[in-house]
């Protein structure tokens, strides 16, 4: 069985700061991990994904995730917050060999910028 | 290249009318998924299908729920008949053909109030 926890619904941050947004997973197997940020009034658009090519992967806007096994996260981080930065981050899992295609979302985490 | 298109964008209906919600799913993808999101229960997975046919459909909440894929280019989500608890934004999205690391491609949904 695939799960992901996301630490925290709400993360408020001043613009021009770090920002660190938490995914646990859990899995026996190697996962697939995605980050999707949601815009109000609008869908899920892919941020980045970890496809055990390399731990630290770069996504769009700024944004990196590094996949350590051994804690069994994979945390969305950015260095300088902007103000369009403010939606909903979700975490997602995927288990490949004999997995779900079916990927697991987290309960996802609204990111609040002030200026 | 056009993305998911969900139709129409918000629908307000009196309970107990039947409601349709339209996705065309970004063309060359294999699979199409239909999700809820509220606020209590985040993203529900309800149906997905590949080529066109049901895979599986145990997210659906009731025999009032019900989806289709007549084609490769549309899919329909009926409620009949609707309730208030109804009421969410109903997203679709599709993915390319099986493989672990792709990402889900969303529409930006249609919200749905049921009065």
């Amino acid at each position: 069985a695939q799960s992901v926890t996301q630490l925290g619904s709400h993360v408020s941050v001043s613009e021009g700061a770090l920002v660190l947004l938490r995914c646990n997973y859990s899995s026996s197997v190697p996962p697939y991990l995605f980050w999707y940020v949601q815009y109000p009034n609008q869908g899920l658009q892919l941020l980045l994904k970890y496809t055990s090519a390399a731990t630290l992967v770069k996504g769009i806007n700024g944004f990196e995730a590094e996949f350590k096994k051994s804690e069994t996260s994979f945390h969305l981080t950015k260095p300088s917050a902007h103000m369009s930065d403010a939606a909903e981050y979700f975490c997602a899992v995927r288990i490949g060999r004999g997995g779900s295609y079916i990927p697991t979302f987290g309960r996802g985490t609204s990111l609040i910028v002030h200026p | 290249d056009a993305g998911v298109i969900q139709s129409p964008r918000h629908e307000v209906t009196e309970m107990g009318q039947e409601v349709t919600l339209r996705c065309k799913p970004i063309s060359g993808h294999d699979y199409l998924f239909w999700y809820r999101q509220t606020m209590m229960r985040g993203l529900e997975l309800l149906i997905y299908f590949n080529n066109n046919v049901p895979i599986d459909d145990s997210g659906m909440p009731e025999d009032r729920f019900s989806a289709k894929m007549p084609n490769a280019s549309f899919s329909t989500l009926k409620i009949q008949p609707s309730e208030p608890r109804d009421s969410a934004v109903y997203f679709c999205a599709s993915s390319p053909r099986r493989g672990f690391y792709q990402p889900q491609h969303f529409g930006d949904g249609t919200r749905l109030s049921i009065l």
